[in-house]
């Protein structure tokens, strides 16, 4: 069946640090993939997305790129902020109706 | 702010009684769907509807129901609750068909505490 295997947390970072989150996904067909964010008392808001094999999805200065020969989306971010601390979720879509979603990855940036 | 909101924000009740739990969504989103999150754990998908008609379940016993409105509110209903559906629950709405990959809103949960 379709997954989702998310890099497990927490992680902690010192500002402006790089940021690496590994996922890696089992899909039968084409899946879309995402990242969702959580930040503390709010609820899961698409951070990016991508839904072809070598399409890449950034927005706020995080990037992944779909890459089927290694079904991973890994996510990443050059220099990382005290207001990117939130969990992090990798999900992926088949033609199907629902989302599957990782187990998520707490991101804690300290100054 | 996403524009969807659930009611309430925290709940307790103890086991085998009922709950229903309620997600407004925005004017013309007519897919709305509902994932279980466990502590430490991904949200998980129990069911999704589409123009007030039930549009894919996820792997959860009959005992989750749901209802979706023509103002676009819906309810999550819960019977004969268990120790293990302690848990968020969200709610998430889009507009388009649910195979589409509109963007889905979500609400920021109910926390359901069983006990």
């Amino acid at each position: 069946g379709d997954s989702v295997t998310q890099m497990e947390g927490p992680v902690t970072l010192s500002e402006e640090a790089f940021l690496t989150i590994n996922c890696t996904y089992t899909a039968t067909g084409y899946p879309s993939l995402f990242w969702y964010v959580q930040y503390p008392g709010e609820g899961l808001q698409l951070l990016l997305k991508a839904t072809k094999a070598d399409d890449k999805g950034s927005n706020k200065g995080f990037e992944a790129t779909y890459r089927k020969e290694t079904t991973s989306f890994h996510l990443e971010k050059g220099s990382v902020q005290v207001s990117d601390s939130a969990v992090y979720f990798c999900a992926l879509k088949t033609g199907a109706n629902n989302l599957f979603f990782g187990t998520g990855t707490r991101l804690t940036v300290i100054p | 702010e996403t524009g969807v909101t659930q009611s309430p924000t925290h709940l307790i009740k103890t086991r085998g009684q009922q709950v229903t739990l309620r997600c407004s969504s925005q004017s013309g989103h007519n897919t709305v769907s509902w994932y279980q999150q466990a502590l430490g754990q991904g949200p998980q998908f129990i069911f999704q509807y589409y123009r007030e008609e039930e549009n894919g379940r996820g792997n959860f016993p009959p005992r989750f129901s749901g209802l979706q409105f023509p103002n676009y509110s819906s309810e999550l209903n819960v019977n004969a609750l268990e120790l293990d559906d302690s848990a968020l629950y969200l709610c998430a709405s889009s507009t388009g068909q649910p195979s589409s990959n509109e963007k889905l809103f979500f609400g920021s949960g109910t926390q359901l505490s069983v006990l």
